[in-house]
C-alpha cells in the first residue's frame, strides 16, 4: 500500500513570500490533516478535513495559511506571505475515517524562511 | 483544553537497559491514546494504540504501554533496548467521538549507546 505522499521535502524562501506544500493521502481515506511541527515540539494540528469539507481549522492562521482539498483526495497547504516564524515541518497525515482509527503520516515539508 | 506532557526531553540509554518513557495527558473525557516513533530521515509511525479493553496494549518491536485511567498516564516500556531504538518518540491523545484530531507531547529523543 502507498503511503502519504507530500512534495516538496524541503523549501527555502525568504519572509514575505509565498509557498505551497501538496500532499496526497492513501488512497480510499476520507479524512486529511495538515500538522505544523516547529523544531523541539510536536506536531500541531494546523486543518483536518473530512471528504473535501473542512472540519478543523481553529488553529490555522487564516490571515496567512490557506488549504484546500479539491474533490476530496489531494490537498495543498499554502502560506503568503511567508514568516520567520513559519519555519517548521509541515506534516500531512490522512485515516479512512475520523475518530477510532491511527493517522498515517508523510514524509513531510522542511520550510525554512530567511 | 487537552494537552499532553512527556516527562523527558532527552534519554540516554546503553544497548539491552530497560526503558520507560513518560506521558500524561490532561482531559477529563474518554480519549484514544498513541505512541508514534520517528527514526531518523524516516516519517511518524504508530508504535501503539489504545482504545479500549485491556489497559496493557503491545506494540510493535517489542514496545508494550499502560493506560493508567486514574493516573491519566500512559507510559512506554521496552525491556531491553537495541541501538536500532534510537529515534523520536511522542505521545499522543484525541478526545473520543470528536473527529480525531491528535494532541502530541512534545516528544522524547532517545539515544542508545552500542
Amino acid at each position: 500500500e502507498a503511503g502519504v505522499a507530500q512534495s516538496p521535502r524541503y523549501k527555502i524562501i525568504e519572509k514575505r513570500q509565498s509557498v505551497a506544500f501538496w500532499c496526497n493521502p492513501i488512497s480510499g481515506h476520507a479524512t486529511l490533516y495538515w500538522y505544523q511541527q516547529i523544531l523541539g515540539q510536536g506536531p500541531k494540528l494546523l486543518i483536518q478535513f473530512q471528504n473535501n469539507g473542512v472540519v478543523d481549522d481553529s488553529q490555522l492562521p487564516k490571515d496567512r495559511f490557506s488549504a484546500e482539498r479539491l474533490k476530496g483526495v489531494d490537498s495543498t497547504l499554502k502560506i503568503q506571505p511567508a514568516k520567520l516564524e513559519d519555519s517548521a515541518v509541515y506534516l500531512c497525515a490522512s485515516s479512512p475515517d475520523r475518530g477510532e482509527t491511527e493517522a498515517f503520516f508523510g514524509q513531510g515539508t522542511r520550510l525554512t524562511v530567511v | 483544553a487537552q494537552s499532553v506532557s512527556q516527562h523527558n526531553h532527552h534519554v540516554i540509554l546503553s544497548e539491552a537497559a530497560s526503558l520507560e518513557l513518560g506521558c500524561n495527558y490532561s482531559y477529563g473525557g474518554t480519549v484514544n491514546l498513541f505512541w508514534y516513533v520517528q527514526y531518523p530521515g524516516q516519517h511518524l509511525q504508530l508504535l501503539l494504540k489504545y482504545f479500549s479493553g485491556d489497559p496493557l496494549v503491545k506494540g510493535i518491536k517489542g514496545f508494550e504501554a499502560e493506560f493508567i485511567k486514574s493516573k491519566f498516564s500512559f507510559n512506554l516500556r521496552k525491556p531491553s533496548v537495541q541501538w536500532s531504538d534510537t529515534a523520536e518518540y511522542f505521545c499522543a491523545v484525541n478526545a473520543r467521538n470528536q473527529g480525531g484530531k491528535l494532541i502530541f507531547g512534545q516528544g522524547t529523543e532517545l539515544s542508545v549507546k552500542p
